[in-house]
């Protein structure tokens, strides 16, 4: 079956402490990204890659990181979580044109 | 910057009625708008695709226009039920690879 998933699908966590989500799709697709979702703002990108090893930053990327090693991989790291980073993330994949959403980690930073 | 804009931010309808979905954005330049649909804590599904070069398109109970030159999409569903509850969010493809900007959603009630 064609997903996108995502692991964990919840976290909690306390600040400073490192922490990885991963993301993985089983499309062959070029483009991966990651977004965030907060209330009353919608969705927003943090960070999209083109490609292995082409990674940029999208409209809010301080404080994350992000890696693609592998064409099915792209997790985002956050190496010193603050609260402010409490949100729901969305990890996507596409072919070009349409995109494709993993099912989203709810992440708690106390 | 191209910003995306959903009104009303939440409606309440009774079963049966028409829901009309309003989504503007501000850069006509697009490659296409997506319409996807969210419930609470769950991911997004894909409703529609319509292209730039596309008026609007039609799956089952929902249509969806599309006016680039002036910034305009709504989302037609017909006979709404309760499992029509839900967020419905907008997103314009503003590269030609997959970069989505968003809306923020409208939240969705159909009471019985």
């Amino acid at each position: 079956e064609a997903q996108v998933t995502q692991n964990p699908r919840y976290l909690i966590t306390v600040t400073g402490k490192k922490l990885t989500v991963t993301c993985s799709q089983n499309m062959n697709h070029e483009y991966m990204s990651w977004y965030r979702q907060d209330p009353g703002l919608g969705l927003r990108q943090i960070y999209y890659s083109m490609n292995v090893e082409v990674t940029d930053k999208g409209d809010v990327p301080e404080g994350y990181k992000v890696s693609r090693k592998e064409k099915r991989n792209f997790p985002l790291i956050l190496e010193s979580p603050s609260p402010n980073q409490t949100s729901l993330y969305f990890c996507a994949s596409s072919p070009g044109r349409a995109q494709f959403f993993g099912p989203g980690t709810r992440l708690t930073v106390l | 910057k191209q910003e995306v804009t959903q009104i009303p931010a939440a409606l309440s309808v009774p079963e049966g009625e028409n829901l009309v979905l309003n989504c503007s954005f501000t850069d006509s330049a697009i490659y296409n708008l997506q319409w996807f649909r969210q419930d609470p804590g769950k991911g997004l599904t894909s409703l529609l695709l319509i292209q730039s070069s596309q008026r609007e398109q039609t799956s089952g109970r929902l249509n969806a226009s599309l006016d680039k030159s002036s910034g305009r999409s709504t989302l037609y569903i017909a006979a709404s039920q309760p499992g029509d509850s839900a967020t419905y969010l907008c997103a314009v493809l503003t590269d030609s690879w997959g970069k989505l900007q968003f809306g923020a959603g409208t939240q969705v009630v159909v009471t019985p």
